[in-house]
């Protein structure tokens, strides 16, 4: 069963950027689908975007062209999310979730952009 | 992109009662890639049922999915109190993936 651990809560600025990361464990890591969704406070979830960790090519949301990058890194079994040019909507928890259908979660990051 | 719409927006029910949830997509969902999820406050949501229809995991029978094409149902035969959540479904078959916007089952 693999198992996902991202990284500590953030806070950041206006404008600024943010980088999660989760770290998968006890699977193949190479060719198990990791999707980033969001969920801002009160709201349902949000799909912003996904990789094959074998293929490297990530699919994201049209909303956040340009401004997230979703990366792997097989040598240690990490995806990355970054979120650039933060906004106050962008305040949300981020998590990353394996398998077609998400099988597995990691607990979320709180993003915080606040001034 | 594929709009899901899930019904009702709350259900208020009793233990042991049955909850019949509804989640229709604007375009037919490719190959029934629908998937539920259950989230309680301040958890990650958990995979209740992929394919439209098969339990995950460890998930209890009392789950059920059925469905196809652009209509689905999530059915829990008789609630437990630990049922009592919000429930989302997801469509995993086209890109961009989306989510309905949730459906509220809550003690009545």
């Amino acid at each position: 069963q693999v198992h996902l651990v991202q990284s500590g809560a953030e806070v950041k600025e206006p404008g600024s950027s943010v980088k999660v990361s989760c770290k998968a464990s006890g699977g193949t890591f190479s060719n198990f689908t990791i999707t980033w969704v969001r969920q801002a406070p009160g709201q349902g979830p949000e799909w912003m975007g996904g990789i094959i960790p074998f293929f490297g090519t990530a699919h994201n949301a049209q909303r956040f062209q340009g401004r997230l990058t979703i990366i792997a890194d097989e040598s240690t079994s990490t995806a990355y999310m970054e979120l650039s040019s933060l906004r106050s909507e962008d305040t949300a928890v981020y998590y990353c979730a394996g398998g077609m259908s998400l099988d597995v979660w990691g607990k979320g990051t709180t993003v915080t952009v606040s001034s | 992109e594929i709009v899901l719409t899930q019904s009702p927006g709350t259900l208020s029910l009793s233990p042991g009662e049955r909850a019949t949830l509804s989640c229709r997509a604007s375009q037919s969902v490719s190959s029934n890639y629908l998937a539920w999820y259950q989230q309680k406050s301040g958890q990650a949501p958990r995979l209740l049922i992929y394919g439209a229809s098969s339990r995950a995991t460890g998930i209890p029978d009392r789950f059920s999915g059925s469905g196809s094409g652009t209509d689905f149902t999530l059915t829990i035969s008789r609630l437990e109190p630990e049922d009592f959540a919000v429930y989302y479904c997801q469509q995993y078959g086209s890109l961009p993936r989306t989510f309905g916007q949730g459906t509220k089952v809550e003690i009545k």
